[in-house]
């Protein structure tokens, strides 16, 4: 079974740009998330889809950062205008229906911005 | 206040060792899920365990055992007889009802030869 998949693996970017990050999840997962990890933190959600409905957004930045899960499968996750602090990985998850499940992640987006 | 909190920042053990990482949690949730995740420094999350709020039985897998306890909100993890390929960053997460699924700040172990 294919696992989550996440592009581009690194992105070097000015600040003030605009970048977008793509994520595949395992096909049949309802459930997507977007997490931000700082060097040295734990994950922090930004994001949790299910289908293509909006759960939780409660900690997504929304002056900058938006993201769409358009026929409930892909979801882009986008950064405008990007911060210095916005530096980190942005690792996505996807999980099966259902409480006796977990999440599967991808290897991430490792966002540098200088 | 849901939250989990991982004491330990950094382990350092040597190899043979066994070493403990605690985890404690908070949440008025009745039904909840606690979850261990491995990252190697490739970088990826790797899943470890899986455990509702309704079974508190003690599980083991290989070197890995796991003791999870309501009553001090507590679900640590330990590694018997470590080895340097156990040398990865840990992490516990608390997922709600809602599917929300927060993590600790990790704790950084290092097995040396």
């Amino acid at each position: 079974e294919a696992g989550v998949a996440q592009s581009p693996r690194y992105k070097i970017i000015e600040k003030r740009q605009s970048v977008a990050f793509w994520c595949n999840p395992i096909s049949g997962h309802a459930t997507l998330y977007w997490y931000q990890q700082i060097l040295g933190q734990g994950p922090k959600l930004l994001i949790q889809f299910q289908n293509n409905g909006v759960v939780d957004d409660s900690q997504l930045p929304k002056d900058r950062f938006s993201a769409e899960r358009l026929k409930g499968v892909d979801s882009t996750l986008k950064i405008q205008p990007a911060k210095l602090e916005d530096s980190a990985v942005y690792l996505c998850a996807s999980r099966q229906s259902g409480m006796n499940t977990e999440a599967f992640f991808g290897q991430g987006t490792r966002l540098t911005v200088v | 206040a849901q939250k989990v909190t991982q004491a330990q920042t950094e382990i350092s053990v040597v190899e043979k060792e066994d070493v403990t990482l605690d985890c404690v949690y908070e949440t008025r949730d009745t039904t909840y899920y606690l979850f261990w995740y491995k990252q190697p420094p490739s970088g990826e999350l790797v899943f470890l365990i899986r455990r509702n709020s309704f079974d508190e039985q003690n599980e083991i897998s290989g070197r890995y055992s796991w003791n999870f306890q309501k009553s001090t909100s507590s679900f640590n993890f330990t590694i018997t007889a470590s080895q340097v390929v156990d040398s990865a960053v840990y992490f516990c997460a608390l997922r709600h009802n809602t599917g929300k699924l927060i993590f600790g700040q990790g704790t950084t172990l290092q097995v040396k030869p």
